[in-house]
């Protein structure tokens, strides 16, 4: 069974930074692509980040690159998101997501497996 | 960026009724196009690829279809778990969702 547990989400102060970490299990990770994607409180789906199955190939949304550093341990199973210089605005829950494809491509991502989400609340 | 606009913001049926759902993008995206069903307190769950193939374990009644701008999930007779906000989202030019179209029973 796939499973995508996200943690290191909390309260910080806008200008303070966090690193959330997304542990997977159930699937050859190393095979795929993964995603950040998030949802502001009440509003709807923001893709955040993404990397390729080998860490060759990252993007980022505008709104958060310069800011943000998706990363991966593929011998750990496991995916992170580096955000600093957080804003009032990135205040959402934080969604890891898995490609549907094998060796799936960067800019095309497609979410077949979603953890349950990490809050990361950014308030003074 | 590619924009994506849903249609109607909120649906309002009746369980066994069909459902429309439309998806309208800024340019044409060949069929890149995804549909997704979220549930209050729930992750996204993925319906629809490539504008018309069915995820796994995804009801028949589920279906998609469209191509280049225009895109439409239907789903065949509504079922009381269906009750959901349902999302767009294209990847022919990076990643982007439309706003939601929230399903409520009537």
């Amino acid at each position: 069974e796939v499973q995508l547990v996200e943690s290191g989400g909390g309260l910080v102060q806008p200008g303070r930074s966090l690193r959330l970490s997304c542990a997977a299990s159930g699937f050859t990770f190393d095979d795929y692509a993964m995603y950040w994607v998030r949802q502001a409180p009440g509003k709807g789906l923001e893709w955040v980040s993404g990397i390729s199955w080998n860490s060759g190939y990252i993007g980022y949304a505008d709104s958060v690159k310069g800011r943000f550093t998706i990363s991966r341990d593929n011998a750990k199973n496991s995916l992170f998101l580096q955000m600093n210089n957080l804003r009032t605005d990135d205040t959402a829950l934080y969604y890891c997501a898995k490609h549907l494809m094998i060796f799936g491509v960067v800019p095309q991502g497609l979410f077949d497996y979603w953890g349950q989400g990490a809050l990361v609340t950014v308030s003074s | 960026e590619i924009v994506l606009t849903q249609s109607p913001a909120t649906l309002s049926l009746s369980p066994g009724e069909r459902a429309t759902l439309s998806c309208r993008a800024s340019q044409t995206i060949s069929n890149y196009l995804a549909w997704y069903q979220q549930k209050p307190g729930q992750a996204p769950r993925l319906l629809i690829y490539d504008a018309s193939n069915r995820a796994t374990g995804i009801p028949a009644r589920f279906s998609g279809s469209g191509s280049g701008t225009d895109f439409t999930l239907t789903i065949s007779s509504l079922e009381p778990e269906d009750f959901a906000v349902y999302y767009c989202q294209q990847r022919s030019s990076w990643i982007t969702f439309g706003q939601g179209t929230r399903l409520e029973i009537k």
